[in-house]
């Protein structure tokens, strides 16, 4: 079955540092998400991405987050002064772009990226 | 408001017996998809089942069932004769068709299966 790939598994920064995320998506997905799960807790909405650009965000998402699609392959997430309360496990996801009532609709997960901000 | 609750924070069973994981679910859509997600001790998110909300047929797969209730909104999930591999955290995830493409997750429920 097709992967949603994210790298690195572990990042270890200070904090007021920048970080980026990085996924690759499945390849035929059009939408694609960042997640983020705070030790153990719920799974917590970011932003969502579709046709190039952010389709939705959470209050979570504000201006130190950044999300880019740099190529056809990638999708990042930038955080650009990173605080203590940033530490988490980020899940990049991807799913088809399904009509209303389809059949297949489904999120793939990556492995997810743990950040620990010191 | 699209809402999803799992009041079952942590579960324990003994290995064989069977345990009932909840999952009630809000929203005003007609037209809605609604998930469980397994989430074992390594960390990464496992898909386990969709169900459409104009299909209320129940689902089981193997030691796995699923019963979609829309009249209650729940989207109970059984697991029978529990083995020690099932332990892990299980979330139930809504997805809506109108106005968001975002996937509302629960606060999972641990489930700890005893040797």
């Amino acid at each position: 079955e097709p992967e949603v790939t994210q790298t690195p598994s572990h990042q270890v920064t200070q904090m007021g540092q920048e970080v980026i995320l990085r996924c690759v998506p499945i390849s035929n997905h059009l939408y694609f998400y960042w997640y983020r799960q705070i030790l153990g807790q719920k799974v917590e909405f970011l932003v969502s991405f579709y046709n190039n650009e952010i389709s939705e965000k959470s209050e979570i998402f504000d201006d130190q987050f950044s999300v880019e699609r740099p190529d056809g392959s990638n999708f990042t997430l930038k955080i650009r002064s990173t605080k203590l309360e940033d530490s988490a496990m980020y899940f990049c996801a991807s799913s088809e772009f399904t009509y209303r009532g389809s059949t297949n609709e489904k999120l793939f997960f990556g492995s997810g990226t743990q950040l620990s901000v010191l | 408001a699209q809402k999803v609750t799992q009041a079952q924070t942590e579960i324990s069973v003994v290995e064989k017996e069977d345990v009932t994981l909840d999952c009630v679910y809000e929203t005003r859509d007609t037209t809605y998809y609604l998930f469980w997600y397994k989430q074992p001790p390594s960390g990464e998110l496992v898909f386990l089942i969709r169900r459409n909300s104009f299909d209320e047929q129940n689902e089981i797969s193997g030691r796995y069932s699923w019963n979609f209730q829309k009249s209650t909104s729940s989207f109970n999930f059984t697991i029978t004769a529990s083995q020690v591999v099932d332990s892990a955290v299980y979330f139930c995830a809504l997805r809506v068709t109108s106005g968001t493409y975002k996937y509302i997750f629960g606060t999972g429920t641990r489930l700890k299966v005893l040797a």
